[in-house]
């Protein structure tokens, strides 16, 4: 079967670095999405990944090694703001987006 | 912009009744989605249409219908509502399904069924 595994919560302080990480399992690999979703709010896409490495956006990155099936996101500077459940998604071969169950991110001051 | 557009935000229903989530998209996008999120879970795929007059099942369409006559509009129907529909309904549309579109999803709609 299909399987995305990341960590169900994580706590870190503000202004310090975090890293989530996100295993998967999928039939084929068509690209690997992170997306953002406070409590009560849709998910909003933070980053996408097809090749393995790092791609680099503003506070956040999003690394992708497709021979481990691994993926993390990292998140630096933390702010309060960033507190949130982070989703892992793969597209597997069909295109069809199989979901992690999120890591609840908390931030303490 | 409106992006997504889903209604209501909210409903309570009694276990039998029935009801139509609406959802409109304003981007001209061709996939539509609607997923339902259950508390510490990921979202689950229930129908999805890659355009108008076309409609799949994802992975829990039991329970469910849809339509999409136009390309705007993707409206969910919950047949005889059971208590294990309650959940958050997302609607979502991206320009095509394949690698590396986004999607964008709907504000969400919070139903519980007693």
């Amino acid at each position: 079967g299909q399987n995305i595994d990341q960590p169900t919560e994580m706590t870190a302080t503000e202004g310090a670095i975090v890293q989530i990480n996100c295993t998967y399992q999928t039939s084929g690999f068509n690209g690997l999405f992170w997306y953002q979703q406070h409590a009560g709010e849709a998910p909003t896409f933070l980053s996408y990944n097809v090749l393995d490495g790092l791609e680099e956006k503003g506070r956040f990155s999003s690394f992708l090694s497709r021979s481990k099936g691994y993926s993390y996101l990292l998140l630096k500077e933390l702010q309060m703001k960033d507190s949130a459940s982070y989703l892992c998604a793969v597209m597997d071969s069909n295109y069809q987006l199989i979901w992690g169950a999120g890591t609840k991110l908390i931030i303490k001051p | 912009n409106a992006g997504v557009t889903q209604t209501p935000k909210f409903r309570i229903l009694k276990i039998g009744q029935s009801m139509t989530l609406q959802c409109t998209q304003d981007m001209n996008h061709n996939y539509m989605y609607w997923y339902r999120q259950d508390p510490g879970m990921g979202l689950k795929l229930i129908y999805y249409s890659v355009g108008a007059g076309i409609t799949d099942k994802g992975e829990v369409p039991n329970g469910y219908n849809v339509s999409r006559s136009t390309t705007e509009d993707f409206p969910l129907r919950l047949e005889l509502a059971a208590p294990s529909q309650t959940s958050v309904y997302f609607c979502a549309s991206s320009y095509e399904g394949s690698s590396g579109n986004t999607i964008y999803f709907g504000e969400g709609s919070w139903l519980t069924v007693v």
